[in-house]
């Protein structure tokens, strides 16, 4: 089992469409989670961050968090092509080492 | 300007010979990792140092060499004995054992000719 999944997607959605990308983990110590948007050839940059259970908003992004089931999600409200990506989770475990996951690939179609 | 700087941008290598990516930050971060990813691919890390004069193996370190003598320097060496190494390498940066925000530098391609 990776420690860090993710669909590879692509997701196509449309303009001013809802897209929703998951994440699951396996260690169960770990302490913070993020997502990360990678344009192609560039570096990732970080969208947000959540380390509680529930709900975390910036702008159109949202991120849910549920440890019991190890999973974590993140909604993008309002998508615009600009958003098109690969959209990165990553998991930080206990001993602070930061694993990712493969990453889906979203296309937002105008 | 704050952040991480990775040189070079792009460098080519001949097969046997090693290659040593740097990464500087001036972010005063304790906490700096390496990661290398393939085309399509996520990100697999290869070391990561939370402390001067510490460092831990990731899931690929075989092949590859890194030290941290300061706090603002993690160079990465990839040796010959890194069969496939052509790949992007991505140095990132965090602050303190309870920090949140990761930082990544601009990336260093790296291909074998």
């Amino acid at each position: 089992q990776k420690e860090v999944e993710q669909n590879s997607g692509p997701l196509s959605v449309p303009e001013g469409a809802i897209a929703s990308l998951n994440c699951t983990y396996s260690d169960r110590g770990s302490q913070s989670f993020f997502w990360y948007r990678q344009y192609s050839g560039k570096s990732p940059e970080l969208i947000m961050f959540i380390y509680s259970n529930g709900d975390k908003e910036d702008g159109r992004f949202t991120a849910q968090l549920n440890k019991a089931s190890q999973y974590v999600s993140l909604l993008i409200r309002d998508s615009q092509p600009s958003d098109s990506a690969t959209y990165l989770c990553a998991v930080r475990r206990n001993n602070n080492d930061m694993r990712f996951g493969a990453g889906t690939r979203l296309t937002v179609k105008p | 300007d704050g952040g991480i700087t990775q040189s070079p941008k792009y460098l080519f290598r001949k097969e046997g010979q090693n290659v040593t990516l740097s990464c500087e930050q001036n972010l005063n971060h304790d906490a700096m990792y390496w990661y290398r990813q393939d085309p399509g691919q996520g990100l697999r890390l290869i070391y990561y140092s939370q402390i001067v004069n510490d460092f831990q193996k990731g899931d690929i370190a075989e092949g590859y060499s890194v030290s941290r003598e300061k706090k603002e320097s993690f160079p990465l060496t990839v040796t010959s004995a890194q069969k496939n190494p052509t790949a992007f390498y991505l140095c990132a940066s965090r602050t303190g054992a309870t920090g949140n925000t990761i930082y990544f530098g601009e990336g260093s391609w790296l291909t074998v000719v």
